[in-house]
């Protein structure tokens, strides 16, 4: 069975300062990877997925993740953090086979500090 | 950009009632999902819908739930019996096919159940 771990549940940046969120999951197939966001009061927003191929992925607003096989981790980052990014975000697993269900982590809250 | 769609946004009800939540997915998805968050916890699988068929429930998903697609639009959750601990955001999501396809996700129907 699948599962994600985030260690973390609150990260705390300043505006400006790189954003590292962790995830490590555990899967016994080659799993998808995914990060999602929720702002307050709305759903989960796909920021990118790990499929196959390139292991480092781009996603919206400047984020990205790579994919560690040997490390079975898929930390998400960005350069420099902005205001607008504190929200709350998980960790996703899904193993590569049929439809298996979307496992997601306990989540991490990141806020920005002006 | 098409999204999923739930209605209603906040559902109150009172213990023992039953209750249904709604949702459109997108429209050429045929993978259908519903997920719950209860508050300050993780987001957690309740159950998978394909081909007009349940295709994974988890151990939440009890006798109390069931989905419905009644027609070409719709997916629901029915809840027949609201207990306290049913109180909870839930999230209705849909994927165009299964493996690495991502979900994506509705603003959530926050269940209130005094």
């Amino acid at each position: 069975a699948q599962s994600v771990t985030q260690l973390g549940s609150h990260v705390s940046v300043s505006e400006g300062a790189l954003v590292l969120l962790r995830c490590n999951y555990s899967s016994s197939v080659p799993p998808y990877l995914f990060w999602y966001v929720q702002y307050p009061n709305q759903g989960l927003q796909l920021l990118l997925k790990y499929t196959t191929g390139a292991t480092l992925v781009k996603g919206i607003n400047g984020f990205e993740a790579e994919f560690k096989k040997s490390e079975t981790s898929f930390h998400l980052t960005k350069p420099s953090a902005h205001m607008s990014d504190a929200a709350e975000y998980f960790c996703a697993v899904r193993s590569g086979s049929g439809n298996t269900p979307l496992v997601f982590g306990k989540g991490t809250r990141l806020s920005v500090i002006a | 950009e098409p999204e999923v769609t739930q209605t209603p946004s906040h559902q109150v009800t009172q213990m023992g009632q039953e209750v249904i939540l709604r949702c459109v997915p997108i429209s050429n998805h045929l993978y259908f999902y519903w997920y719950r968050q209860i508050l300050g916890q993780k987001v957690e699988f309740l159950v998978s819908f394909y081909n007009n068929e349940i295709s994974e429930k988890s151990e939440i998903f009890d006798d109390q739930f069931s989905v419905e697609r009644p027609d070409g639009s719709n997916f629901t959750l029915k809840i027949r019996s609201t207990k306290l601990e049913d109180s909870a955001m839930y999230f209705c999501a849909s994927s165009e096919r299964g493996g690495n396809s991502p979900l994506h996700f509705g603003n959530g129907t926050r269940l209130t159940v005094t």
